[in-house]
């Protein structure tokens, strides 16, 4: 069974950074590219960017590049966000989503979807 | 960046009765291979998005044949043949052609 499985919630001052995990399993992990999205309350989706697991190469929304990296383990099948200096503004939620895309190299579609991690930032 | 823009964004509807959600990009999303990079979602309450069609027509695996995609380049449905009481949510389409990835606003459907 294909999953997505993320890391908790977690609750961030402003200015510190925090690390979300997503691992997978089910499939090969590095057959397909990761998506990273996020949701505020209440709001609609917003793509962050994408890493391959294979290569670690990624792929950042301008929005995100100067305050967010995606990497990767692949001997535990993860791949992480890392969100710097985070504002009150960042209080959403996380989902990673996998791309089948890889194989024709370019992003195709989201099939699988991880539960989401929220991450609240307050003083 | 390509702008989709969904309509209606509310969308009440009586069970058994049809629904239909309209998907407009602001540039073609039909690729060179022939396929739409548009895709089809729908957000369930307090739950994770799930694909319903990709490549603009396909239906996910396990998604029920009362659901179907169609459109070309700018231009894209997505139709609900009887709605359900567990279609409730808000639907997303999504372009994939080029980043940044973007999605529609949403379009919530709620049962009359």
């Amino acid at each position: 069974q294909k999953e997505l499985v993320q890391s908790g919630a977690d609750v961030k001052k402003p200015g510190a950074s925090v690390r979300v995990s997503c691992m997978a399993s089910g499939y090969p992990f590095t057959d397909y590219y990761i998506h990273w999205l996020r949701q505020v309350p209440g709001r609609g989706l917003e793509w962050m960017g994408w890493i391959d697991p294979e290569s670690g190469d990624t792929n950042y929304g301008q929005t995100f590049q100067a305050w967010v990296t995606m990497t990767r383990d692949t001997s535990v099948s993860t791949v992480y966000l890392q969100l710097n200096r985070l504002k009150s503004g960042d209080t959403a939620i996380y989902y990673c989503a996998r791309d089948v895309g890889r194989e024709v190299g370019k992003t195709l579609f989201l099939d699988n979807w991880g539960q989401g991690s929220l991450v609240t930032v307050s003083s | 960046d390509i702008v989709m823009t969904q309509s209606p964004l509310s969308l009440p509807v009586t069970p058994g009765e049809p629904a239909s959600i309209s998907c407009r990009s602001t540039q073609s999303l039909l690729y060179s291979n022939g396929y739409n990079y548009v895709s089809w979602y729908l957000q369930k309450p307090g739950q994770s998005p799930q694909l319903l069609i990709y490549l603009g027509s396909n239906r996910a695996s396990g998604v029920p044949d009362r659901f179907s995609g169609s459109g070309s380049e700018s231009d894209f449905t997505l139709k609900i043949s009887r709605v359900e009481a567990e279609d409730v949510g808000i639907y997303y389409c999504m372009q994939a052609l080029q980043t940044p990835i973007t999605f529609g606003q949403g379009t919530r459907l709620e049962i009359k």
